[in-house]
Parts: structure tokens; C-alpha cells; sequence
């Protein structure tokens, strides 16, 4: 079964840029149609949809955070990645990669499985 | 302020049967079978409960189950049980911003 396993630090500075890694075990990244998902989840609070890239390579992004977001993948080593740039204390969370799958074939991913165990990201000097 | 509208709290006795709920427009929830819902256990990762409103995935129990009317999902976990105290969220497509939108959240309590 495919486990999905995020990595990067967990302190960054404000202002600088937030980079995370999706390892991904148990498939290949790009076989299937499916959506490679970041979604963070402040301290206490609920959970907030990043982006995804689809598995030809296009990405998708929330509006919100779109002006500062890149999502890439790299299928020679099987993973996904998160650039956040200009990233301020709002940032701080848990942020999780997620495996998305579209049923409606148009709209993209409406639902996540499964998901990573999440790493804590700190934004502070 | 998340797009869906849950209780932030619910509970019930074992055995018994709760419903959360989950609102949102026509623009989402109630223009769409798409919505999911999640479970989440302190310190964990969330896991998926249901999708496309009312599907299980396989080794989901069939003690959980989803519905819709107008722009309100709604998730009915039956026989409750202790291992179900945890948070829920639900999520869906919204074409108002073309993207994934969730709830804020519910806690259920077993009591």
C-alpha cells in the first residue's frame, strides 16, 4: 500500500522560503491519475488545502497562498515538493502530504488517502 | 472562518448514535457529490471516513455513514464506540475559488 512520508526542517526564519519533501513508498508517483496534495493544519486549529500537482505535471493552487507557492515533482526519486516563499509566523503548522484522487474526472482532487504523519513547521527568528 | 460550517462539539453514550453536520452553499456542498469527511485522533494524521458523500472506503466500518440534503452533509457514526472520540472534518469541492475547502472541525466526546 502507498505510504506517503513528508521531511524538511522545522524552523525557518520569517521572510525566508519553506521547503518540504514528499517521499512516497509503495507505487510510483507517476502512474495513476492522481493528485500530489500539501495541506497544513495551524496549532489547534483545521485544516487548510495548499495545492497539488497532478501526476502529468500540472499544479493547482489556493488562491490565498498561490502568489508564493510552488509545487514540483521529481519521479526519478519518487517524491513531491513544497517551496513556500516569504514565509511569516501565519505560517506556522503542520503541514501534510496527501494523496488526492478526482471522481469527477473535471473538477480535480475532492478527496485525500492517504495521508502523511505531517511535520511540524516553526516560522520564527 | 472555514467555508463549511460544523459544530465545533458533539457527543454521545456509547452505543448511541450521533450526526455532524456540515454546511456550506450551492456553490459547494449542495452543487456537488463530492464531499468527504475525516477522521483525526490527537497526534495523528487524518484519515478518510467517507467520500463522495456517502461511499466508505474498504475498511472504513459500516457503523459510519454519509448523506446530503440541500447544502447541508451530514456524517452519522452509529453504535458508538470509545476508539471513535476523535475530530472530524468535512471538505469538499468548491467552485466559488476552484479548490478543496474543509470544515472547521467538530470534536466528538464519547461520554
Amino acid at each position: 500500500q502507498v505510504q506517503l512520508q513528508e521531511s524538511g526542517p522545522g524552523l525557518v526564519k520569517p521572510s525566508q522560503t519553506l521547503s518540504l519533501t514528499c517521499a512516497v513508498s509503495g507505487g510510483s508517483i507517476s502512474s495513476g491519475v492522481y493528485y500530489w496534495s500539501w495541506i497544513r493544519q495551524h496549532p489547534g486549529k483545521g485544516l487548510e488545502w495548499i495545492g497539488y500537482i497532478y501526476y502529468s505535471g500540472s499544479t493547482y493552487y489556493n488562491p490565498s497562498l498561490k502568489s508564493r507557492l510552488t509545487i514540483s515533482v521529481d519521479t526519478s526519486k519518487n517524491q513531491f515538493s513544497l517551496k513556500m516563499t516569504s514565509v511569516t509566523a501565519a505560517d506556522t503548522a503542520l503541514y501534510y502530504c496527501a494523496r488526492g484522487y478526482d471522481t469527477s474526472g473535471y473538477y480535480g482532487a475532492n478527496w485525500f488517502d492517504p495521508w502523511g504523519q505531517g511535520t511540524l513547521v516553526t516560522v520564527s527568528s | 472562518q472555514s467555508a463549511l460550517t460544523q459544530p465545533a462539539s458533539v457527543s454521545g453514550s456509547p452505543g448511541q448514535s450521533i450526526t455532524i453536520s456540515c454546511t456550506g452553499t450551492s456553490s459547494d456542498v449542495g452543487g456537488y457529490n463530492y464531499v468527504s469527511w475525516y477522521q483525526q485522533h490527537p497526534g495523528k494524521a487524518p484519515k478518510l471516513m467517507i467520500y463522495d458523500v456517502n461511499d466508505r472506503p474498504s475498511g472504513v466500518s459500516n457503523r459510519f455513514s454519509g448523506s446530503k440534503s440541500g447544502n447541508t452533509a451530514s456524517l452519522t457514526i452509529s453504535g458508538l464506540q470509545a476508539e471513535d472520540e476523535a475530530d472530524y472534518y468535512c471538505s469538499t469541492y468548491t467552485s466559488s475559488s476552484n479548490n478543496v475547502v474543509f470544515g472547521g472541525g467538530t470534536k466528538l466526546t464519547v461520554l
